[in-house]
């Protein structure tokens, strides 16, 4: 099983709501990994998971708000967010190894902020 | 059909041709790369990969190419098919680190 599964696949949320969006994968994958991808632009790293502790957090403003509660799982939960934060929210795997970095990818989740 | 990746985001080509994407990396210290392919509204799906220790790699109809000296890499899809019309990224990463940089993409569009 090389998948890693996303939901919701769409949401719509308002600028005062709190959602969440969930990430699963049952690779035996021990690092995780959220993403953030506006229409035309490649995936921007938001976080990342190693053996279920946070490792990067690459300056994310903490309206987002990740967690891992277990090797397979991954939350990030969103609460006052802005309308440029529209975008797909992609979560990824890979397994710890010296060498090769290939992530899996999930189909995604599409955030609309209105 | 060849694109220079940054430069011109945009690749057509006819249905049986063959397909060069290009890439220009920035880390002069990046020893592992990957190519995804992106469809529309689905997450990048991985394509093959290349350590720095080599020039060239193929899969199934894929090939890519390493010249670490320009710090330049190239997917080549052969007889390409409509299938194959998708945002295609390369990405780059450095010794142990998990993190993967992504290039701007490149959009290729296959013609029947």
């Amino acid at each position: 099983d090389t998948e890693v599964t996303q939901t919701p696949k769409h949401l719509v949320m308002g600028m005062t709501n709190k959602k969440s969006l969930k990430c699963e994968q049952h690779m035996g994958h021990r690092a995780m990994y959220w993403y953030k991808q506006k229409a035309k632009k490649p995936p921007e790293l938001m976080f990342v998971y190693s053996y279920e502790k946070l490792s990067i957090n690459e300056s994310v403003p903490s309206r987002f708000s990740p967690e891992c509660p277990n090797s397979s799982l991954l939350n990030l939960h969103l609460h006052a967010l802005q309308p440029e934060d529209s975008a797909l929210y992609l979560c990824a795997s890979s397994q710890k190894k010296v060498y090769g970095h290939e992530q899996y990818f999930g189909p995604g989740t599409r955030l609309t902020v209105t | 059909g060849e694109s220079v990746g940054l430069h011109l985001p945009t690749l057509s080509v006819q249905e049986g041709d063959n397909s060069i994407i290009n890439c220009a990396y920035s880390n002069s210290a990046s020893d592992y790369f990957i190519w995804y392919k992106q469809e529309s509204g689905k997450g990048p799906q991985f394509i093959i990969d290349i350590r720095s220790n080599m020039d060239k790699r193929q899969g199934q109809r894929v090939t890519v190419l390493l010249n670490k000296t320009v710090k330049h890499l190239s997917l080549q899809i052969a007889a390409t098919q409509p299938g194959d019309s998708a945002v295609y990224f390369c990405a780059e990463a450095s010794g142990s680190a998990r993190q993967l940089t992504f290039g701007s993409g490149t959009q290729l569009t296959v013609l029947p």
